[in-house]
């Protein structure tokens, strides 16, 4: 089976640096993704580790490493429009959809 | 943006009423995906299609089915409706890739707020 573990609530401040802990377990997926939803709207995609490391993309940054089944979201600069939930999301050995967390909701404050 | 959508939005129905929400596509996108999103749960999988007439269960699939005569659109269909089923409903799509070069990124339609009383 697999599950992932997220905190349910981060809050930070504005031009702060935040980062989103997604814990796995799994017997065996292809990567690691993260989606951002925002209240109201569809989930869209943010970044994918499929190797151990790190992934940078603008001011997003995401963390892989296999060997202790953890990743990260890391945002910098926070900007009041990232309040929002993220989610992490694996697709497991064979199979073509997606297992997500329950999320992390994120409140950016002035 | 992916061109999908989604119909109803919303939708308000009484409990033992059959209800099916419609995801129609114009990605020509192989996937496609139903979701429910609860509190708490974040999304989680009721259905699935690898294809016109493929479909595949998830892991909350009780109490629906799905159908998927045309590449673009994928059917989800609560024969009786019941309260526990009132949720937000997502469809996605995503690409048939290699393994290898998967990024695993879905898009998402805007969702479908079902209330079922």
């Amino acid at each position: 089976g697999q599950s992932l573990e997220q905190p349910s609530e981060v809050t930070a401040v504005e031009g702060a640096i935040v980062q989103i802990n997604c814990t796995y377990q799994t017997s065996g997926f292809y990567g690691l993704s993260w989606y951002q939803q925002h209240d109201g709207g569809a989930p869209t995609f943010l970044s994918y580790n499929a190797l151990d490391g790190l992934e940078e993309t603008g001011r997003f940054s995401s963390f892989l490493s296999r060997s202790d089944s953890y990743g990260y979201l890391l945002l910098q600069e926070l900007q009041m429009k990232d309040s929002a939930s993220y989610f992490c999301a694996v697709r497991r050995t064979g199979r073509r959809a997606l297992t997500f967390g329950s999320g992390t909701r994120l409140q950016v404050q002035p | 943006d992916a061109g999908i959508t989604q119909s109803p939005r919303h939708k308000v129905t009484e409990t033992g009423t059959p209800v099916t929400l419609r995801c129609h596509q114009t990605e020509n996108h192989r996937y496609m995906y139903w979701y429910r999103q609860d509190p708490g749960h974040g999304l989680r999988l009721i259905h699935y299609s690898y294809g016109v007439k493929d479909t595949d269960k998830g892991e909350v699939s009780d109490g629906y089915s799905v159908s998927r005569s045309k590449t673009e659109d994928f059917l989800l269909t609560l024969e009786s409706a019941t309260s526990s089923q009132t949720s937000v409903y997502f469809c996605a799509i995503s690409e048939s890739k290699r393994t290898s070069g998967s990024k695993n990124e879905q898009f998402f339609g805007p969702g479908t707020r079902l209330t079922v009383l």
